[in-house]
């Protein structure tokens, strides 16, 4: 079964900071990837969708890659700010199947 | 704007009470749609996949007759808590890919659901 794990679990910045996000999976035959952001108490929001023949993916100031067969993908984070404050989670599709990651909890501090 | 509409999103109720949530794809068929369940503090735990036109697939763990899943439509998938109790509080979310597998999978906004 996939396992997704992803690493910190919990991570704290001042503004301004570039960042990583970890995320690591166990079984390289996957669709795709996506990273998403949760607000407290809110659903999930797309942020970027790599699929399993791309190698990385960007939009503005964040930047996903993939590694399919050392079974990591990063999310790189540029220029930090508070109002990127979230949990972060990556998802890997297997078959038809979706599996999340443990999350990391952000907060960048203005 | 919201590709997959969730309703209702919170719902406070007494125990014993059974309680429906609705899950739209909006603009799009969805054949496939899946619901999760999230604890505080924790990562969403895939319950179902539910199937237009067939039976639900449960994963491991999860009682069918607890959660009852109805996917009566291209476009409109339920989940029916049955007899809710203290234990069912959770954040409940279903998504739907748009699209075959390597399309992106959309959320709804999640509900919020509270046994007293």
């Amino acid at each position: 079964k996939q396992e997704v794990t992803q690493i910190p679990a919990a991570l704290s910045v001042p503004e301004g900071e570039n960042l990583v996000l970890n995320c690591s999976f166990t079984d390289s035959a996957i669709y795709n990837l996506q990273w998403f952001r949760q607000d407290p108490g809110k659903g999930l929001t797309s942020l970027l969708l790599i699929q399993s023949s791309q190698r990385e993916q960007t939009s503005g100031r964040l930047n996903a890659s993939l590694d399919k067969s050392s079974g990591r993908s990063t999310l790189y984070i540029a220029a930090s700010q508070p109002g990127d404050s979230a949990t972060y989670l990556c998802a890997v599709r297997t078959g038809n199947q979706f599996y999340f990651g443990t999350g990391t909890s952000l907060t960048v501090i203005p | 704007g919201a590709v997959v509409s969730q309703h209702p999103s919170w719902v406070i109720c007494k125990s014993g009470t059974s309680v429906k949530i609705e899950c739209r794809s909006l603009d799009f068929q969805a054949t496939t749609m899946f619901w999760y369940r999230q604890f505080p503090k924790q990562s969403l735990m895939l319950m179902a996949t539910s199937n237009e036109g067939s039976k639900a697939t449960y994963e491991q763990g999860v009682e069918k007759d607890k959660f009852l899943i109805n996917h009566a439509s291209l476009t409109l998938s339920t989940l029916t808590v049955t007899s809710a109790h203290p234990e069912d509080s959770s954040f409940y979310i279903c998504s739907a890919p748009m699209g075959g597998a390597y399309q992106p999978q959309h959320f709804g906004d999640g509900t919020r659901l509270s046994i007293l």
